[in-house]
């Protein structure tokens, strides 16, 4: 039962354009949804955040967007460069098991 | 600061041998984590632990052992390895809840059972 799911495997986009990645979950009691970034041969790192208290969370080039009611999340970065090519995990979290479920990831290529 | 510390990087194991993967972190963080990831997935959570002495079952324990006996490291133990068990494994900790708290990853280990 994948709760948390990520749709596009894979999304290519040009240098300077908007990167859009989505992310839906069924889970209604999630609490915290995050966005990790991983390269290859490395660990994910932690990306941006956002309450479920909260529809917009911005940091710098990235802003992710939360619609409740559609249970949808999403990430955008704007300008996209080159080193934001990566693969992109969702995950969200209720606090009352502490537990993260990650989606299955996105891997962004960014065209120069 | 090292971060968070995972041996060996690689490995490759033969069906039936067992192994411990080992990691450490130097944040005096009291949460830590093992998640495993498989090819087109996302990371499913093995065991965690809030603490020395403390630990509980994630999403996927079965064949897999842990302790926590300090604040430090984590190990993580595979018996009876099976082809099943070949995936990249990674550890994490964070100071509190995985939440809120950001929670910080190590390089990996990849296993390959054969």
């Amino acid at each position: 039962d994948q709760q948390v799911k990520q749709n596009s495997p894979s999304l290519s986009v040009q240098e300077g354009r908007i990167s859009i990645l989505n992310c839906d979950y069924t889970n209604s009691m999630f609490d915290y949804f995050l966005w990790y970034k991983k390269y290859p041969a490395e660990g994910p790192t932690f990306l941006i955040s956002i309450s479920s208290i909260k529809d917009k969370n911005e940091d710098g080039r990235f802003t992710v967007f939360l619609n409740k009611s559609a249970k949808h999340l999403s990430l955008h970065i704007v300008p996209s460069q080159p080193g934001d090519s990566a693969v992109y995990f969702c995950a969200a979290i209720n606090f009352g098991n502490e537990k993260l479920t990650f989606g299955t990831g996105t891997r962004l290529t960014i065209i120069p | 600061n090292a971060g968070v510390t995972q041996t060996p990087k690689f490995r490759i194991l033969k069906i039936g041998q067992s192994m411990t993967l080992q990691c450490a972190q130097d944040m005096n963080h009291n949460y830590m984590y093992w998640y495993r990831q498989d090819p087109g997935m996302g990371l499913k959570l093995i065991y965690y632990s809030v603490g020395a002495g403390i630990t509980d079952k994630g999403e996927v324990p079965n064949g897999y052992n842990v302790s926590r006996s300090t604040t430090e490291d984590f190990p993580l133990r595979l018996e009876l390895a099976a082809p099943s068990q070949t995936s990249v494994y990674f550890c994490a900790s964070s100071y509190s809840t995985g939440g809120t708290d950001t929670q910080y990853f190590g390089p990996g280990t990849r296993l390959t059972v054969l």
